[in-house]
């Protein structure tokens, strides 16, 4: 029983289409964040969420959209999809906010062509 | 702003070395560190979380100590084998999140 699952774990897609990115968790945690993993396998937090209210917002553009319809889920919508999207996104949780254990899910490799 | 490093940033050993990689941070108001196994193209596995009151964690063949005053760990592996290539991050949590290292990438040759 996977705890934290993402889905598509694949996603390819021309430029300029709206795509979501869908993440849930069943370990309980309060906590779930949204980061990116770029060409050189760093990876940098984009969004937190805590009990479904926003706590991280990192310098990340306003055509992505966090949404955490209950704390179980974080989705990531994207607007107007761009070349330079392309990356491995990873979502993930904690019990409590960037202080305990972390759980990843298994990434969704966006390409945009 | 932590800033986490990762030395070397790729390291290729013969089957049976012993092995340290090396993480360093320059916050050392941390809650705790973890250390990630990445396969390629796959997700992190957490391989060892240490708390910022540990100075050790060991799993296996695998031993993870903790400096916070100096902002370092190491990530010990013994007689190392084939399958532990991949990618090995570092990550410290503080300031709401996870800062994660660039990673050291290990191929260990039979």
């Amino acid at each position: 029983d996977t705890a934290v699952s993402q889905t598509p774990k694949y996603l390819v897609t021309q430029m300029g289409n709206d795509k979501s990115i869908k993440c849930e968790q069943n370990l309980g945690h309060d906590t779930m964040y949204w980061y990116k993993q770029d060409s050189k396998k760093f990876l940098k937090i984009m969004f937190s969420y805590n009990n479904k209210e926003l706590i991280i917002n990192e310098t990340v553009p306003n055509r992505f959209s966090p949404k955490s319809p209950d704390k179980a889920h974080l989705n990531l919508h994207i607007n107007s999809l761009e070349l330079g999207d392309s990356a491995v996104y990873f979502c993930a949780s904690s019990q409590a906010q960037g202080s305990t254990e972390a759980f990843f899910g298994q990434g969704t490799r966006l390409t945009v062509v | 702003k932590q800033e986490v490093t990762q030395i070397p940033a790729a390291l290729s050993v013969p089957e049976g070395e012993n092995l340290v990689l090396n993480c360093s941070f320059t916050d050392s108001a941390i809650y705790n560190l973890q250390w990630f196994r990445q396969d390629p193209g796959k997700g992190l596995t957490s391989l060892l979380l240490i708390q910022s009151s540990q100075r050790e964690q060991t799993s296996g063949r695998l031993n993870a100590s903790l400096d916070k005053s100096s902002g370092r760990s190491t990530l010990y592996i013994a007689a190392s084998q084939p399958g532990d290539s991949a990618t090995y991050l570092c990550a410290v949590a503080g300031g709401n999140q996870f800062y994660f290292g660039t990673g050291t990438s290990l191929t260990v040759i039979p």
